[in-house]
């Protein structure tokens, strides 16, 4: 089973800031959080990672919850474009064996 | 930007025949994955790949399933006896790095299995 929880789904509307929320209360000290997208009949797509720090990129924000057991992805300007299902994963020790949840299908309106 | 490039895009075997997939990595990683995601389902780990090894595998990856690099640039995912069950996106993925941490994918192929 997945160890992180996901919203199914959300909407924003374009422009706007978007929040996805992830729980993982079971994380262990070595887990890493990744975030990969996927979009429509594509192939996942990294977006970010991080352990204990916020995370900044080019494309979102990841902020961690100081106790671990949580965390947000951030888009900071959302487009039509970052419609898809949102994964949060977590890694630990045996960083190939993954779990990919349902993640969360988000929903841009123009 | 560098990417994942794989073929084919689309691919319909019958049931117990053999098929390879295949894959050209981007050029500067060392680490080379398979994964597949059966229609409106979860995206499932297949196999890692390094320096010409299988570094880990899941359950599904069985004796029917193996990898190679046979040159410089491919990496191949071979089905030897296909099933219907075998019917799914695979997606090849890549990183610079050993792990979880920036794995580059591919669009996928579809395998049709009938």
């Amino acid at each position: 089973d997945a160890k992180t929880t996901q919203p199914n789904s959300m909407e924003s509307n374009e422009e706007e800031p978007v929040h996805l929320p992830c729980n993982h209360s079971t994380i262990s000290g070595t887990d890493y959080i990744h975030w990969y997208r996927q979009l429509p009949s594509q192939g996942p797509e990294y977006v970010i990672h991080g352990l204990t720090s916020n995370v900044n990129n080019r494309m979102a924000s990841l902020a961690i919850a100081e106790d671990r057991k949580s965390s947000t992805l951030i888009l900071h300007r959302a487009t039509l474009r970052d419609a898809a299902v949102y994964y949060c994963i977590l890694s630990g020790d045996s960083n190939y064996q993954l779990i990919w949840g349902a993640g969360t299908k988000l929903i841009i309106k123009p | 930007e560098p990417e994942v490039t794989q073929t084919p895009s689309h691919q319909v075997t019958q049931m117990g025949q053999e098929v390879i997939l295949r894959c050209v990595p981007i050029s500067n990683h060392l680490y080379f994955y398979w994964y597949r995601q059966i229609l409106g389902q979860k995206v499932e780990f297949l196999v890692s790949f390094y320096n010409n090894e299988i570094s880990e595998k899941s359950e599904i990856f069985d004796d029917q399933f193996s990898v190679e690099r046979p040159d410089g640039s491919n990496f191949t995912l071979k089905i030897r006896s296909t099933k219907l069950e075998d019917s799914a996106m695979y997606f090849c993925a890549s990183s610079e790095i050993m792990g979880f941490y920036e794995q580059y994918f591919g669009p996928g192929t579809r395998l049709t299995v009938t």
